[in-house]
């Protein structure tokens, strides 16, 4: 239990539905993130926000889209993927956008993309 | 841009072996971070080196950075089943985006 939890931990959906991934830290970190992990590949950043604002959009297609109402919330909301989207999704904090933080991860979202 | 480049990508050993992990960077490291994660699952830190010449220690899990060689190495001494799964290095690059290694998988053996 790293203080970071993300909602659902299994998603399907079809290539014409709308999700949303959930995540929240109780750790009272003022930054939040999205990571992708696909199979045989390197963690991959997606989205950085710092004290609610968003810093950092890693070229991540506009299928995707963030949003942090707050700093103990993140959502990542999902339209018309495609299969290759499938993939573990996850959330992460820190106290501040700073390599001087380590960052704390929530357990992940399977998304599948049929 | 740069990369990190773990070593080897996986590795089976007997339960009481010692064993040792890489993490080669291909320009600069400013810092560097250890994690381990069980399959599917989330990341669990387990390290944060920012200096070089730094070693830290956790129970039986230690890790140095040599700034020069642009390396990192984490060193498990008498290895358990609890040790298994993937670790992963990540630093920051010069632009301040966190990149990721590969991984390396970990298998111990009983």
């Amino acid at each position: 239990e790293t203080g970071v939890t993300q909602t659902p931990r299994h998603l399907v959906m079809g290539m014409t539905n709308k999700k949303s991934l959930k995540c929240e830290q109780h750790l009272g970190h003022n930054a939040m993130y999205w990571y992708k992990q696909s199979a045989k590949k390197p963690l991959e950043l997606m989205f950085v926000y710092n004290f609610k604002e968003q810093t950092e959009n890693n070229s991540v297609p506009s299928r995707f889209s963030p949003e942090c109402p707050n700093s103990s919330h993140l959502f990542l909301h999902l339209h018309t993927l495609q299969p290759e989207d499938s993939a573990l999704y996850l959330c992460a904090s820190s106290r501040e956008r700073s390599r001087s933080y380590e960052q704390y991860f929530g357990p992940g979202t399977r998304l599948t993309v049929t | 841009s740069q990369e990190l480049e773990q070593s080897p990508q996986s590795l089976i050993v007997q339960e009481g072996k010692n064993l040792t992990i890489n993490c080669t960077s291909s320009k600069t490291l400013y810092g560097l971070y250890w994690y381990k994660q069980k399959y599917g699952e989330g990341l669990i830190f387990l390290m944060m080196l920012q200096k070089g010449g730094e070693e830290k220690s956790h129970e039986k899990i230690t890790a140095k950075l040599d700034e020069k060689k642009q390396q990192s190495s984490l060193h498990i001494t008498a290895s358990q089943p609890s040790h298994a799964g993937i670790y992963l290095c990540g630093a920051e690059n010069q632009g301040g985006k966190l990149i990721f290694g590969q991984g390396t998988e970990l298998s111990v053996k009983p």
